[in-house]
């Protein structure tokens, strides 16, 4: 049972335009959301929340959108720069002892 | 956020051997996880590093398999029992109520790359 969804396995932008990462997911009693940043060969680094009595959190060029009648959450990042290129995952809490449950990833490959 | 260190970064094991893991993070923190990404797959939680206490193991994850110490409140280890080619995978410390952080935003150790023959 995949309580957290992201149905794009891949991504592929051009510099300086918009990037939009979506994910889904099935638990309505999840909470908190975050978005995390891979590159290969380190640990996923923490990018952005947001909890579940916000729509909307914004930290510089990253943006989350929640919109929980849909189940549904996204990432923004505006303006896209190559470096932005990695595997991004959603996860999702219940705040219970904060485990996450996270979301199969995307990769972003964002080209000059 | 935290520093969190993870020792050996990288490993090749044989059949049938154990690994130990350890985490180290530079501050006190409230919770400790491990979690296992497998390869092409996404990131599953093993269990709760209790401190003081047994850890909180997932479905799936049991504690002959592996074990999990935490004696502090910056310290962890995880051992991967008794290893089979399966157990090739990357291990993830995380840590959760660093200082100045919300609770629920959790930070990641680097990683330790298993790979087993």
């Amino acid at each position: 049972d995949q309580q957290v969804k992201q149905n794009s396995p891949s991504l592929s932008v051009q510099e300086g335009r918009i990037s939009i990462l979506n994910c889904d997911y099935t638990n309505s009693m999840f909470d908190y959301f975050l978005w995390y940043k891979k590159y290969p060969a380190e640990g996923p680094t923490f990018l952005i929340s947001i909890s579940s009595i916000k729509d909307k959190n914004e930290d510089g060029r990253f943006t989350v959108f929640l919109n929980k009648s849909a189940k549904h959450l996204s990432l923004h990042i505006v303006p896209s720069q190559p470096g932005d290129s990695a595997v991004y995952f959603c996860a999702a809490s219940n705040n219970q002892g904060g485990k996450l449950i996270f979301g199969q990833g995307t990769e972003l490959s964002v080209k000059p | 956020s935290a520093v969190i260190s993870q020792k050996p970064s990288r490993d090749i094991c044989q059949r049938g051997t154990s690994l130990t893991i350890q985490c180290q993070v530079d501050s006190q923190v409230t919770m400790m996880f491990w979690y296992r990404q497998q390869p092409g797959q996404s990131l599953t939680l093993i269990a709760t590093a209790n401190q003081g206490s047994e850890a909180t193991y997932e479905s799936g994850f049991v504690i002959d398999k592996f074990p999990i110490s935490r004696p502090n409140l910056t310290f962890s280890t995880l051992t991967v029992s008794n290893m089979s080619p399966e157990d090739s995978s990357i291990y993830l410390c995380s840590v959760t109520g660093v200082e100045g952080t919300a609770y629920n935003e959790q930070f990641f150790g680097p990683g330790t790359r298993l790979t087993v023959l």
